[in-house]
């Protein structure tokens, strides 16, 4: 069985400040790792994964991911948060010998300017 | 290149009816997944096609049924629509069993009344 479980149902930083949100997981092999977001009424879109090899994994729109193996963890981070990242982000998680993705039930970012 | 796209965007059916919906896989995709996303919560794995033959099913009942095209392409079916089935679904394409991330189309919007 596989889960994800993301902590803060909301994060809320100001403009220009670090934005970190949390993942934890759980599978029952080795991992892949994913982060997408969600802005309102539209699908998912990718932001980055974890496959294998180093830790920090760096994305798109200035987002990166550390896996921590020992802690079970993939938290989502950016150095410098923008109005325009308030959305809603999902970790996701797949077993390398499973098919389907397991989603977090997400977290709202908002930024304030 | 197109990405993947779904259709339609919006539907509404009543209590007890059928409901088809339709998914284009990103070009250069063979795999297509359909996810169930309720409001507030993450995506839930339905299933997963791969070459016009369904692979793996989440915990979804036999009312959802799924069909995959020799061009790729996927249909999602629910019969006997009940209340709850009201929700987002989204369509996810990738390319065969390797570590890519999937892509996710814009959803469509099932309502039943």
């Amino acid at each position: 069985a596989q889960s994800v479980a993301q902590p803060e149902d909301q994060v809320n930083v100001a403009e220009g400040n670090p934005l970190t949100v949390k993942c934890t997981y759980s599978v029952s092999g080795n991992p892949y790792l994913f982060w997408y977001v969600q802005y309102p009424n539209r699908g998912l879109q990718f932001l980055l994964k974890y496959i294998t090899g180093d830790n920090l994994v760096k994305g798109s729109y200035g987002f990166e991911a550390e896996f921590n193996k020992s802690q079970t963890s993939f938290h989502l981070k950016k150095p410098s948060a923008l109005v325009s990242d308030s959305a809603l982000y999902f970790c996701a998680v797949r077993d390398i010998w499973d098919y389907k993705l397991s989603f977090g039930a997400g977290t709202t970012v908002t930024v304030r300017a | 290149d197109a990405g993947v796209t779904q259709s339609p965007t919006h539907l509404i059916k009543t209590r007890g009816q059928q409901v088809t919906l339709r998914c284009s896989p990103k070009s250069g995709h063979d795999t297509v997944s359909w996810y169930q996303q309720a409001l507030g919560q993450g995506p839930q794995f339905i299933f997963q096609y791969y070459e016009e033959e369904e692979r793996q099913r989440g915990n979804f009942p036999d009312r959802f049924s799924g069909h995959q095209f020799p061009n790729y392409s996927s249909e999602l079916n629910v019969n006997a629509l009940l209340l709850g089935d009201s929700a987002l679904y989204l369509c996810a394409s990738s390319f065969r069993d390797t570590n890519t991330e999937a892509f996710f189309g814009q959803g469509t919007r099932l309502t039943v009344v």
